[in-house]
């Protein structure tokens, strides 16, 4: 079982660059979620899905796009990236029920923009 | 969610018991207490959650006050590799996302 997947790992990209963070489930979980994390703080929301089709913005969604095609897969994208991008993001994945579960996270992809 | 307030670092001796404080004192009657914690950097893992009443499991206990206002999270013989930054969550039950709001967590290192 592998869970949550994020690919890449590591990337650095050019300012104005575009590109795609992939993440993928496999538990069949209704809700799925993208996270960046600064150095020394938190996780903050950028976008989140709770459905194949559904998506709504979080916290700090500007500079990013999501689609939510099928239940499995959920790609960030960045449309043209900036220096502030900078950051690690986790992708979320929870099932959609009616006691109180928890959310399996993504090991991370960890984005440089120079 | 109700925001939650938690020490910025503390230091736990290897073996011994670990007790997090954590502060929520505008938690609503429907709003779980939930830990989280993020090893070295990796992706978040889900430790405990509670409403009411105390809650144990594998990992750790949770100890919410009778009045709901703060809650503990004890890891009884924390060992190197609970090392890692702990997140005290606020969440309501039910509702029809999944969404968590981190805060800075306490830093927890455990020596040997």
């Amino acid at each position: 079982n592998a869970g949550v997947t994020q690919t890449p790992k590591f990337q650095v990209l050019k300012t104005g660059q575009s590109m795609t963070l992939q993440c993928a489930q496999d538990m069949n979980h209704e809700y799925m979620s993208w996270y960046r994390q600064d150095p020394g703080m938190g996780l903050r929301l950028i976008h989140y899905s709770v459905g194949a089709g559904i998506t709504d913005q979080g916290e700090v969604p500007n500079g990013y796009n999501v689609s939510r095609s099928t239940t499995e897969d959920f790609p960030l994208r960045l449309l043209s990236a900036a220096p502030s991008q900078t950051s690690v993001y986790f992708c979320a994945s929870s099932p959609r029920t009616e006691e109180n579960t928890e959310a399996f996270f993504g090991q991370g992809t960890r984005l440089t923009v120079v | 969610d109700a925001k939650t307030t938690q020490p910025t670092s503390m230091d736990c001796a290897e073996g011994r018991a670990a007790n997090l404080p954590c502060n929520h004192s505008t938690i609503s009657g429907n709003e779980y207490v939930y830990w989280y914690r993020q090893i070295h950097s990796q992706g978040p893992q889900y430790i405990i959650h509670g409403l009411k009443n105390n809650e144990t499991n594998e990992m750790a206990s949770l100890i919410i006050t009778e009045d709901r206002k703060s809650s503990t999270l004890i890891l009884p013989h924390a060992t190197l590799r609970d090392t890692a930054v702990y997140y005290c969550i606020v969440r309501l039950s039910r509702s029809n996302d999944y969404k968590l709001s981190f805060g800075a967590g306490t830093t927890v290192t455990v020596r040997a």
